[in-house]
Formats: structure tokens, sequence, C-alpha cells
């Protein structure tokens, strides 16, 4: 079984500071990992997915994440907050087998300071 | 194409009441899903389904029942609401075959049973 675990259920940063959001996953098997984005009253948005291809991965609007294996770790980063990046954050995880399901996070509220 | 749809947006129901989700996919996806979110909690597993005329199990499918008869739609129902029941509800579908692909979510629907 899969599970993951985000510190922290608020973040709150200024403008043009960094973000750091923080994602600790256990699985038996290899994982995919993934970055979605939540706007209020809004759906899931893929921001970025780890493959197994590269450990540094880039996604949408300035995110990257980077998969550590020896920490079990999949940390979201972006060098300087904007407004605009106000949203609520899950980590997931998922297995190439059977049901292919993703097993949330409890989620990370990032709040942007003017 | 309109990606993954959802009706309706939004329902109140009293205890005891019927109703079903409808979940419509126009992407030829194999896999269907449905999650519900509540605060604090992440997204979790109701049920899925791996191909038209297929259903299973997720993590909390007590009070659920789905049914996949055509390969786009996916039907979520309660057959008697009760206010446990309330919650955000998603739908999700991914390609079947194997390999990192994510799952497409549709804009929720927002239940309230009273």
């Amino acid at each position: 079984a899969q599970s993951v675990t985000q510190l922290g259920s608020h973040v709150s940063v200024s403008e043009g500071a960094l973000v750091l959001l923080r994602c600790n996953y256990s699985s038996s098997v290899p994982p995919y990992l993934f970055w979605y984005v939540q706007y209020p009253n809004q759906g899931l948005q893929l921001l970025l997915k780890y493959t197994s291809a590269a450990t540094l991965v880039k996604g949408i609007n300035g995110f990257e994440a980077e998969f550590k294996k020896s920490e079990t770790s999949f940390h979201l980063t972006k060098p300087s907050a904007h407004m605009s990046d106000a949203a609520e954050y899950f980590c997931a995880v998922s297995v190439d087998t059977g049901r292919r399901a993703l097993t949330f996070g409890s989620g990370t509220r990032l709040q942007v300071q003017p | 194409n309109a990606g993954v749809t959802q009706t309706p947006k939004f329902r109140v129901l009293k205890t005891g009441q019927s109703m079903t989700l409808l979940c419509a996919q126009d992407m030829n996806h194999e896999y269907m899903y449905w999650y519900r979110q509540d605060p604090g909690m992440g997204l979790r597993l109701i049920h899925y389904s791996v191909g038209e005329g297929t259903t299973a199990k997720g993590e909390v499918p007590d009070g659920y029942n789905v049914s996949r008869l055509k390969k786009q739609n996916f039907l979520l129902g309660l057959e008697s609401a009760a206010p446990s029941q309330t919650s955000v509800y998603f739908c999700a579908s991914r390609r079947g075959t194997s390999g990192p692909y994510e799952q497409y979510f549709g804009p929720g629907t927002r239940l309230t049973v009273t």
C-alpha cells in the first residue's frame, strides 16, 4: 500500500519569496509521484509528475520538484511566489499495477501575502 | 474536447433521499474514478472502474454504488443519503495503458445532506 504525508496544512509566504511545500511518500514498489493544484471551487490541475526519467522535474507556472529516494521525499518549490499561486496543493502517489488510483496527501493551503 | 464533466455542480439532499451523480469523459479513457474530498483529508477513493462494465470498491465505498454501462460514463449513486456524505465529489479518468499517466479531474459536485 502507498501513503503520502504533507507537512504543514497551511503555508504563508510573502510575494517574491521562496515557496517550499513538503511531501513524503511510502511505497513498496517504485512509485509515480504527482503534484496537483486546486484553485477555489475548481477541480484539480496537474502541476508536475515524477516518472523515473529524471529526479528534478519541472512543471507549469515555474514550479519544480525533486525526487529523493533516500529521503522518500518529493518536495515542491518555486523560487519566487506570485499572488496567483495562492491555492491548495496536493501531493499524490500511484503505482503501475492494479487500479492505478492516486493516494493523496491531506493538502497544503498556500497563502501569498503582498 | 470537454475533458471530464460532472453533473450536477451542486445539490442539497435531505437524509434518506437518493441521487445519482453523472461523470462523462470524451478522451476515450479506460480507467475512471470517484473520489470524495473532505477538509484536512485530501481526496479518498470511493469506487473505480478499469473498463466498460467493470467496477470495484475503493477505500470508502460504504453507502455508494456505481455503474459503468458505457465507456465514457461513470455514475455514482447514493441510495439513502446521510449527513456523513456531505462532501465534494470528484470524478477522474486516465489512460488504461501501463505508464505514468496522470488522472484528469472534473470540476466537482458539492453535495450537502441535511
